[in-house]
């Protein structure tokens, strides 16, 4: 079974230049998550997808990201502009969405943001 | 706010020697606790607990899960050099298994 893709794997852009990264989850999992892991902490959740629906996203910096998720299956993630606290791992991860509260989430690989 | 800890930050070991790795929270709705193993990349998953006092084990790596302390444990014996990594920790929390991460604890071992 394939896992969780992403790409980029890197990024280097400079601070108010726009980025975008995908996501593309295990197949047939109905939900899908975005977190930012600065370096250091553990991973914190920006927004989460129930097929193309969002389910939480009150952690997500509206201002300048946004997601989508339009077929239920891979979803982007974009910053627009970019500030030099951005720069962090972002990663993407899936799970089945068919038991409700005990659901394993598998991650992607991640890409690695630098914003200078 | 949901609040996961974790405990030590960082730990150095021989290869061999047995470690202790804690995790404590403090959730609204808790559902489950799952550890992770993150190296260079991805985390990947090593355990979910959801009932008190039900140890989970593979290989050398073990887990318990106390819901009336609010902590969990996980257990690494005999260990080697491939185990060096960052452990964390996740309480997932509602229907919507929303996943709060503590900070991880870095190990090392060492030959």
């Amino acid at each position: 079974e394939a896992g969780v893709a992403q790409s980029p794997r890197y990024k280097i852009i400079e601070k108010r230049q726009s980025v975008a990264f995908w996501c593309n989850p295990i197949s047939g999992h109905a939900t899908l998550y975005w977190y930012q892991q600065i370096l250091g902490q553990g991973p914190k959740l920006l927004i989460q997808f129930q097929n193309n629906g969002v389910v939480d996203d009150s952690q997500l910096p509206k201002d300048r990201f946004s997601a989508e998720r339009l077929k239920g299956v891979d979803s982007t993630l974009k910053i627009q502009p970019a500030k030099l606290e951005d720069s962090a791992v972002y990663l993407c991860a899936s799970s089945s969405g068919i038991v409700a509260g005990t659901d394993t989430q598998y991650f992607g690989p991640g890409t690695r943001l630098t914003v200078l | 706010e949901d609040k996961v800890v974790q405990s030590p930050l960082s730990l150095v070991v021989h290869e061999g020697d047995t470690v202790t790795l804690n995790c404590s929270y403090e959730v609204t709705n808790f559902r489950s606790l799952l550890w992770y193993k993150q190296e260079k990349k991805a985390p990947t998953f090593l355990f979910m607990l959801t009932s008190s006092g039900i140890e989970k084990k593979s290989g050398r790596l073990s887990s318990i899960l106390d819901k009336k302390e609010l902590f969990s444990i996980l257990n690494i014996t005999a260990t080697q050099t491939g185990d060096s990594a960052i452990y964390l920790c996740a309480v997932s929390t509602g229907t919507a298994s929303k996943l709060t991460f503590g900070t991880g604890t870095r190990l090392q071992v060492t030959l």
